[in-house]
């Protein structure tokens, strides 16, 4: 079946630090690929998604780029906040009835200040 | 509201008690969709209606959950006989799009239902 892996956290980077946040995929067909994000105390928000091979999702000054060729799409962003500090999910939707979502585990990310 | 609305924020219930969990998802949404997440882990597919149709269930762990949602709006999750593995967050998504309509939209999630079982 499908599914999603991700880098185990806590990711601790100083506010301005580039972030990546490693995603693959395993998936027959030509899944869907989203971030959702969830900060502390509030439910999952859609991030960014990716719908096909190449396609870049941006957000927030936050990027994924899908590559079929790694089955990867992996978190970038240039310059983290301490208000970025949440926890990342990396998810897909596959060639199934119902799109339903498969997770990866998550990343909590921290910034210092 | 605008967004999807889950009750209770948080039940605690003692093992074998039934408990009853309810979403309101964003007013005409066609899908409705029901994750659990483990503390530390990412939500897991439970089940899947279009409109009252629940069409995928494949993600239930055992014959004591049901979901029902019998208008095609509010939808209830009931755990029957609960035990101390149900502990969980219960999280309830809505899209616009159903089956063979606009594939890929991104689901609305609530709050969730953070179910403890002493």
């Amino acid at each position: 079946g499908d599914s999603v892996t991700q880098m185990e956290g806590p990711v601790t980077l100083s506010e301005e630090a580039f972030l990546t946040i490693n995603c693959t995929y395993t998936a027959t067909g030509y899944p869907s690929l989203f971030w959702y994000v969830q900060y502390p105390g509030e439910g999952l928000q859609l991030l960014l998604k990716a719908t096909k091979a190449d396609d870049k999702g941006s957000n927030k000054g936050f990027e994924a780029t899908y590559r079929k060729e790694t089955t990867s799409f992996h978190l970038e962003k240039g310059s983290v906040q301490v208000s970025d500090s949440a926890v990342y999910f990396c998810a897909l939707t596959g060639n199934n009835a119902g799109n339903m979502l498969t997770f990866g585990g998550g990343t909590r990310l921290m910034v210092k200040p | 509201g605008a967004g999807v609305s889950q009750s209770p924020r948080y039940k605690v219930a003692k093992r074998g008690q039934d408990v009853a969990l309810r979403c309101d998802p964003i007013s005409g949404h066609v899908s409705l969709f029901w994750y659990q997440q483990a503390l530390g882990q990412g939500p897991e597919f439970l089940t899947y209606f279009q409109n009252e149709a629940q069409l995928d269930k494949s993600g239930l762990p055992s014959d004591r959950f049901f979901a029902e949602r019998p208008e095609g709006s509010v939808s209830t999750l009931k755990i029957q006989r609960t035990q101390q593995e149900d502990s969980a967050v219960y999280l309830c998504a809505s899209s616009l799009g159903g089956l063979r309509q606009i594939t890929h939209q991104p689901q609305h999630f609530g709050d969730g239902t953070r179910l403890s079982i002493l």
